[in-house]
């Protein structure tokens, strides 16, 4: 069975640096999808960046990059510059290409501290 | 296009009542999907379906029931609420099989059972 596992509960940052999320996956498919999803106080699930098992170049959205490494099933979020809004709960997920269910981790609350 | 959209918002039930979370999108997804969150356990699958007329269960099935009987509707019915039901409900919708499919979540349904 596919897990989702987010080591850390909890991190803080100091705005304008930079953090890093981890997220490790277990799978044994080879056609699949990873996301990063925000969770803000206003409880919606907000996708801030997805990845295609096949393609081997990290995706980038703006200020959020990840660091997929397909061998070792580990996909990290990393968000630069910080911000007071990137405060949320963030949610790593795994998709196969066969059907919609969703592996979510635990979650990591990230604290952005001024 | 709404998205995908939940009704009520809040809800509280007593123990042994029934009632139905509401679930549309218009988009035209043939993957529509049920999630619970519950504090330190991220969200788990409930029931999901890949298309009108077909459902089949998820990680946490017990106590509730789907039916899909149009492509844009997936409601889902409490028999008889307990306790342990106390959550926040997602829903979740997607196209699949395309390079950029995502899943689209709905603004979840907090639910809570006295």
């Amino acid at each position: 069975a596919q897990t989702v596992t987010q080591s850390q509960p909890e991190m803080s940052v100091q705005e304008a640096e930079t953090v890093t999320l981890s997220c490790t996956y277990d799978t044994s498919e080879s056609d699949y999808y990873l996301f990063w999803y925000k969770q803000p106080p206003s409880r919606q699930m907000i996708l801030v960046i997805r990845q295609e098992a096949y393609k081997q170049q990290n995706a980038t959205e703006n200020r959020f990059s990840v660091n997929f490494q397909k061998a070792a099933k580990s996909f990290s979020l990393k968000i630069s510059d910080s911000q007071l809004g990137d405060a949320a709960m963030y949610f790593c997920a795994y998709r196969t290409n066969r059907d919609d269910k969703i592996i979510f981790g635990k979650g990591t609350r990230l604290h952005i501290l001024p | 296009n709404a998205g995908v959209t939940q009704t009520p918002k809040f809800q509280v039930l007593k123990t042994g009542q029934s009632m139905t979370l509401q679930c549309a999108q218009d988009m035209n997804h043939e993957y529509m999907s049920w999630y619970r969150q519950d504090p330190g356990m991220g969200l788990r699958l409930i029931h999901y379906s890949v298309g009108a007329g077909i459902t089949d269960q998820g990680e946490v099935p017990n106590g509730y029931n789907v039916s899909r009987s149009t492509t844009e509707d997936f409601p889902l019915r409490l028999l008889s609420a307990a306790p342990s039901q106390t959550s926040v409900y997602f829903c979740a919708s997607s196209s699949p099989g395309t390079p950029s499919s995502s899943s689209y979540f709905g603004p979840g349904t907090r639910l809570t059972v006295t």
